[in-house]
């Protein structure tokens, strides 16, 4: 069965610096989304491609955070500089765009970022 | 705005009995809705869906949903529970007509009891 792939899983980092995570979707899926998951809380959405456009980043913070899909297949989504408050687990998510909003969106295990 | 609400933080129940785990949602417009389990340090995995006709929703590993639109509810059920459900539980909404997002609720803790 065709999985989202996500790395690192773990990630230790201090403040100020930079830090780096990568996500695969399934293969064949248009759209791809990062959530952010504050321990305790739900998952929060950063940012929606599809393909290689961005559809929504309304929610990322512009002045630390970066994300590019440039080719339509996998993402990278950066922090710089890291703060204390980025600590969480950061999730990637796939979906086919075929239905649109009725389709399921398939999630990567995460990476777990801590900043020190 | 849509918004999920799950009132219980932490659902107990002993093996082989029911379980419920609640979860109320507001949309504008009709409402998809999802229900995703999550383990410990890994990502969340679906477990069903929500989008149009019958109102009893099954899904994976005999959980089921009820979709009430008067109440705007969408609890999860499952007749007999399992150690093994043990885990934290999402309910999440997506207005047809809006964003594709999905805004998630803030997650019930399942603890079932051998």
């Amino acid at each position: 069965e065709a999985e989202v792939a996500q790395s690192p899983r773990y990630k230790i980092t201090e403040k100020s610096q930079a830090v780096a995570f990568w996500c695969d979707p399934i293969s064949g899926h248009a759209t791809l989304y990062w959530y952010r998951q504050i321990l305790g809380q739900g998952p929060e959405l950063l940012v929606q491609f599809q393909d290689e456009s961005v559809v929504d980043d309304s929610q990322l913070p512009k002045d630390r955070f970066s994300a590019e899909r440039l080719k339509g297949v996998d993402s990278t989504l950066k922090i710089q500089p890291a703060e204390l408050g980025d600590s969480a687990m950061y999730l990637c998510a796939s979906s086919p765009s075929v239905r649109g909003s009725q389709e399921t969106q398939y999630f990567g295990p995460g990476t777990r970022l801590l900043v020190l | 705005a849509q918004s999920v609400a799950q009132p219980e933080d932490q659902v107990n129940v002993a093996e082989g009995n029911p379980l419920t785990v609640k979860c109320t949602y507001s949309v504008s417009g009709n409402p998809y809705l999802f229900w995703y389990v999550q383990y410990p340090n890994r990502g969340l995995q679906f477990l069903l869906k929500y989008i149009t006709g019958d109102n009893l929703v099954k899904g994976s590993y005999g959980f089921e949903a009820e979709f009430n639109k008067s109440q705007t509810s969408f609890h999860l059920k499952k007749p007999s529970a399992l150690v093994s459900d043990s885990a934290l539980y999402f309910c999440a909404v997506r207005d047809a007509t809006g964003r594709r997002a999905l805004t998630f609720g803030s997650g019930t803790r399942l603890q079932v009891q051998p």
